[in-house]
């Protein structure tokens, strides 16, 4: 399956600073997404941007998309400590199938106080 | 509140006594999907479900069942655990019930399984 890959795996900044994850995937897609896992629980959806976007912000969030090199970005400005959590990407594949979202394995965000 | 809900949140069991964990959602969502999150290996599908009684296999269906008698129930069951199934289990649920067009899928807390 064309499961995304983010990087890097883990990520420790100061709170204040700004946060970028970047994710890689394989094959054509619809749509790219992003969540947030706390320890333990269940993910949270942030944002998705589709396959003819190329820049999308939520808030603090802002996402690129380059489908020409099949990659992703995530930044979160000005983190606070409750921005630690993993993060994921996910992707929507193209041209129908069966493979529904793919996830990858995550970013581990750690925010210093 | 709109919310995908599971059940139990945590099970402790031995090797060979069939369970189910229950997934409910109350958004009148079409498609739904479990899956099992392991260290290192991020969130894997197990089986999903685009409507009523149309189920089908994700990346790792195999040692699980499920069913999709109702919109808004899709347990997951295993006949025979193993512990090579102590894992955490998400259930998600999406508006859509197109596997190939997925947007946003809302989530459970999960449900913390280890087999003895």
């Amino acid at each position: 399956s064309q499961q995304g890959e983010e990087d890097p795996q883990a990520l420790s900044i100061q709170e204040g600073e700004n946060a970028t994850m970047n994710c890689s995937y394989k094959t054509s897609i619809n749509n790219l997404q992003w969540y947030r896992q706390n320890s333990g629980r269940g993910l949270v959806h942030l944002i998705l941007i589709r396959s003819n976007e190329r820049e999308k912000h939520s808030g603090r969030l802002r996402v690129t998309l380059d489908t020409s090199k099949k990659s992703s970005s995530l930044l979160i400005t000005a983190s606070r400590a409750a921005d630690t959590a993993s993060y994921f990407c996910a992707t929507g594949a193209s041209g129908g199938g069966a493979d529904g979202l793919t996830f990858g394995k995550g970013t581990h965000l750690i925010i210093q106080p | 509140e709109a919310q995908v809900t599971q059940n139990p949140r945590y099970l402790i069991t031995v090797t060979g006594k069939k369970l189910t964990v229950t997934c409910s959602q109350n958004m009148n969502h079409e498609y739904m999907s479990w899956y099992r999150q392991d260290p290192g290996l991020g969130l894997r599908q197990i089986y999903y479900s685009m409507n009523v009684e149309v189920t089908d296999k994700g990346d790792v269906p195999e040692g699980y069942k499920v069913s999709r008698k109702e919109k808004r129930n899709f347990p997951l069951i295993l006949e025979s655990p193993s512990p090579n199934q102590t894992s955490l289990y998400f259930c998600a649920s999406s508006p859509n019930g197109d596997p190939g067009h997925q947007e946003t899928q809302y989530f459970g807390p999960g449900t913390r399984l280890l087999v003895l």
